[in-house]
């Protein structure tokens, strides 16, 4: 059965550091997501891309953030300097379509000192 | 406000007991969806179920079913014979379309109930 993967499962940065957080979507999906839990509260809404573009984006996705689709399979989450609060799980999540089901990856959890 | 509210933060039951998971959305869109994903402590999260909002019809899938009622606006989700293996975190989500400046597919997740099923 196809499945979303992520890597690295652990990701361990030191403040101010760049990490990229790296997505395998669903080979036929088309709508990529990334979406964060900080430890014991909600899934949050970071950005969806679709067609090669984001789509839409939270307030949590600032300038610090960017993502992109380098080749026809990878999807990525790039933070530039990264604050203690990032500390979080980062799940990448695809469908085959806007209001489709997503599925959701294992998660990197990244830590930051 | 919240979109999506779980009242529910905790539940504890024993095994073979039924339990139901409150959702309550709020909505100004007449299409939308409404997701149930169960986070086991593995920690990755397992789609459970869409609904549209123009199917009301109660879903049954095994042990599980969903009550889905507009008029109160919730979504309801009962595990019947609950089990050991049921021990999660279950998050009930919402899908707005764009009419009203929704996200497009973007789910936004109530803070999930924590259920403890004990042998």
């Amino acid at each position: 059965e196809p499945e979303v993967t992520q890597t690295p499962s652990h990701q361990v940065t030191q403040m101010g550091q760049e990490v990229i957080l790296r997505c395998v979507p669903i080979s036929n999906h088309l709508y990529f997501y990334w979406y964060r839990q900080i430890l014991g509260q909600k899934v949050e809404f970071l950005v969806s891309f679709y067609n090669n573009e984001i789509s839409e984006k939270s307030e949590i996705f600032d300038d610090q953030f960017s993502v992109e689709r380098p080749d026809g399979s990878n999807f990525t989450l790039k933070i530039r300097s990264t604050k203690l609060e990032d500390s979080a799980m980062y799940f990448c999540a695809s469908s085959w379509g806007p209001y489709n089901e997503q599925f959701f990856g294992p998660g990197t959890r990244l830590t930051v000192l | 406000a919240q979109k999506v509210t779980q009242a529910q933060t905790e539940i504890s039951v024993v095994e073979k007991e039924d339990v139901t998971l409150d959702c309550v959305y709020e909505t100004r869109d007449t299409t939308y969806y409404l997701f149930w994903y169960k986070q086991p402590p593995s920690g990755e999260l397992v789609f459970l179920i869409r609904r549209n909002s123009f199917d009301e019809q109660n879903e049954i899938s095994g042990r599980y079913s969903w009550n889905f009622q507009k008029s109160t606006s919730s979504f309801n989700f009962t595990i019947t014979a609950s089990q050991v293996v049921d021990s999660a975190v279950y998050f009930c989500a919402l899908s707005e379309n764009q009419f009203y400046g929704g996200s497009q597919g973007n789910l936004i997740f109530g803070k999930g109930t924590k259920l403890s099923v004990k042998p």
